[in-house]
């Protein structure tokens, strides 16, 4: 069985400071991991995964991961907030074989000015 | 190339009743999941079709079933609705049935069950 944990389910940033959200994990086997990111009405997009190979993923919106397997952790951080990053987040793992996504939580980060 | 299409965006049922959704993956597409978004459970998988057969399936009621057609669509049906079904369902289409691929999501079709 896989689970995902989002440490904050909300979070508060001043624009152009780091953004860190957290996730971690549980897995019996080797999974995918995904990060989502959710604005209001609209469905998900994903914003980077990482499936095997090197472990600092970068995405899109200048977002990146390290998947950390010691830590069973796959925290999302991006270097300066900007108004447009509010949204809600979402961390999700999958087993490699199979689109089934089990999803944290997630965490409603807010930028302010 | 267009996304995928979630049909109606919103309904309102009342209890006993059924509902059925629709989902039009992007083309060329044969992968569709289907998830349910409430605020109180999050986001949970219902089920997976695959070339017109359910790979996957969440630990949902059997009030919840649904298809895949030889064109990739798919449709979900709730029978006997219950006020705890009113949520957002969103759909999701890969090309392949690894989760390695990306995963699309639809922009949703909010239920309110009365």
């Amino acid at each position: 069985a896989q689970s995902v944990t989002q440490l904050g389910s909300h979070v508060s940033v001043s624009e152009g400071a780091l953004v860190l959200l957290r996730c971690n994990y549980s897995s019996s086997v080797p999974p995918y991991l995904f990060w989502y990111v959710q604005y209001p009405n609209q469905g998900l997009q994903l914003l980077l995964k990482y499936t095997t190979g090197a472990t600092l993923v970068k995405g899109i919106n200048g977002f990146e991961a390290e998947f950390k397997k010691s830590e069973t952790s796959f925290h999302l951080t991006k270097p300066s907030a900007h108004m447009s990053d509010a949204a809600e987040y979402f961390c999700a793992v999958s087993p490699q074989a199979g689109n089934m996504l089990t999803f944290g939580g997630g965490t409603r980060l807010m930028v302010k000015p | 190339k267009a996304g995928v299409t979630q049909t109606p965006r919103y309904l309102i049922k009342t209890r006993g009743q059924q509902v059925t959704l629709s989902c039009s993956p992007i083309s060329g597409h044969r992968s569709v999941s289907w998830y349910q978004q409430t605020p109180g459970q999050g986001l949970q998988f219902l089920f997976e079709y695959f070339s017109e057969t359910q790979r996957n399936k969440g630990n949902f009621p059997g009030r919840f079933s649904g298809r895949q057609f030889s064109n990739s669509r798919s449709e979900m049906n709730v029978s006997t609705l219950e006020l705890g079904d009113s949520a957002l369902y969103l759909c999701a289409s890969s090309p392949r049935e690894s989760s390695y691929n990306e995963q699309f999501f639809g922009p949703g079709t909010r239920l309110t069950v009365l």
